[in-house]
């Protein structure tokens, strides 16, 4: 597709379980971003992957929290043991640019921890 | 301490009003971003300043940027209910830094 694609849409979970939310950018796109977006809190940075230079992963809240990019394109962002307060919208958004650019959004991974 | 804070963080009007929000920091960024959100979707882009005192027009909306490059402000002109949504503002400190995002303000418009 033309744009950037979550998946899955929706997630619901046990408290103590790990689980995998996948993001493929937009083609071309060497900037992958993670936000989470919590209801009244806006949108909180997670992690930051631009082309071959070591990911900035200092907005990942705890170390449950863990994220790759393969071959420079899909990522994927694991939480380990999700606590209910993980509970949220996970939003990826990719970029031409490195930071400052236009930012194209996923429609997000929305994540319940019962 | 929240670096961007916007306000009103809710905003319900009547269809044809005119209104201003606001985006307000004691830092200065390099460059402002607007999004919309809606409901169930990823923010889009609305607009880009970069230079102090700098104002966008896009069609019904007027964006600004503070001369010390570390407010904004949206105007939209005659609301209209397809204007409803979340409106979030972005800053970024430098070319290489990361964007901020403030938490937002819910917009509605009646018909």
């Amino acid at each position: 597709g033309a744009g950037v694609s979550q998946s899955p849409s929706n997630k619901v979970t046990e408290k103590g379980k790990d689980v995998e939310l996948r993001c493929d950018p937009i083609s071309g796109h060497t900037a992958l971003y993670w936000y989470r977006q919590s209801l009244g809190q806006g949108l909180e940075f997670l992690i930051y992957f631009q082309g071959n230079s070591a990911p900035d992963k200092s907005g990942l809240p705890s170390d449950r929290f863990s994220a790759e990019r393969t071959g420079g394109s899909v990522s994927t962002l694991t939480i380990q043991r999700t606590q209910q307060e993980d509970s949220a919208v996970y939003l990826c958004a990719s970029s031409l640019v490195a930071w400052g650019g236009e930012l194209f959004f996923g429609e997000g991974s929305r994540l319940t921890v019962l | 301490t929240q670096l961007l804070e916007q306000s009103p963080q809710f905003l319900s009007i009547q269809e044809g009003e005119n209104l201003t929000v606001y985006c307000n920091s004691s830092s200065v960024f390099s460059s402002l971003q607007w999004y919309r959100q809606e409901p169930g979707e990823g923010p889009v882009l609305l607009v880009t300043v970069v230079t102090g005192g700098e104002v966008k027009k896009l069609k019904r909306l007027t964006f600004q940027f503070g001369d010390a490059r570390k407010d904004s402000s949206l105007h939209i002109t005659a609301a209209q209910p397809g204007d409803t949504g979340l409106y979030l503002c972005a800053g970024a400190k430098g070319a290489n830094s990361k964007l901020t995002f403030g938490k937002g303000i819910t917009l509605s418009v009646r018909p």
